[in-house]
């Protein structure tokens, strides 16, 4: 049964600096890894998808990269801001029946 | 854009009774998804509709039933709620296929005394 780890569950630091977050799996035979964001009170919103053939995505700030032979995966946030402060999770696909399995994700607040 | 809509936002239920949480979207997806959220254990999956007429169980489906109503709508029922079933709710909807990313409504939180 796949499992995923997020680790630290909450991650503190000052504006600007730059980050990274971790996330880590059990089974390497997946589909893709994805990366959301959760703010407090609210749904979950997709950030970057990374399928099983790709190495990184892009997308403005944040920089997602996949490493399936060692079971991680890392989504880095360059000069962080304030409104970046949420929780951060990350969920690998089977690619059957799309069962995602989440991770429990890192709570992250930006200081200003 | 709605997106994903779920209602109610909040309820509180007694042990016992029964509730039909509602899910719809307006993003002409075929599949759609209910997790329920809880503290340290990340989402899991209760139920899933890969398309419309279909539902397979996923990871915890035992106390809910599912209705795929429509393209657009999907609900969860509670036929007797227990207090093991407070948690956040949440539907998902995604198009059909591989890699394609799920969209949340913003959850129902449910209250079981």
């Amino acid at each position: 049964k796949q499992e995923v780890t997020q680790i630290p569950a909450a991650l503190s630091v000052p504006e600007g600096e730059n980050l990274v977050l971790n996330c880590s799996f059990t089974d390497s035979a997946i589909y893709n890894l994805q990366w959301f964001r959760q703010d407090p009170g609210k749904g979950l919103t997709s950030l970057l998808l990374i399928q099983s053939s790709q190495r990184e995505q892009t997308s403005g700030r944040l920089n997602a990269s996949l490493d399936k032979s060692s079971g991680r995966s890392t989504l880095y946030i360059a000069a962080s801001q304030p409104g970046d402060s949420a929780t951060y999770l990350c969920a690998a696909d089977p690619g059957s029946a799309r069962q995602l399995t989440f991770g429990s994700g890192t709570q992250l607040t930006v200081l200003p | 854009n709605a997106g994903v809509t779920q209602t109610p936002k909040f309820q509180v239920l007694k042990t016992g009774q029964s509730m039909t949480l509602q899910c719809a979207q307006d993003m002409n997806h075929n599949s759609m998804y209910w997790y329920r959220q809880d503290p340290g254990m990340g989402l899991r999956l209760i139920y899933y509709s890969a398309s419309e007429g279909t539902t397979d169980k996923g990871e915890v489906p035992n106390g809910y039933n599912v209705s795929r109503l429509n393209k657009r709508e999907f609900s969860l029922r509670l036929e007797s709620a227990a207090p093991s079933q407070t948690s956040v709710y949440f539907c998902a909807s995604s198009r059909q296929g591989a890699n394609q990313p799920q969209h949340f409504g913003d959850g129902t939180r449910l209250s079981i005394l």
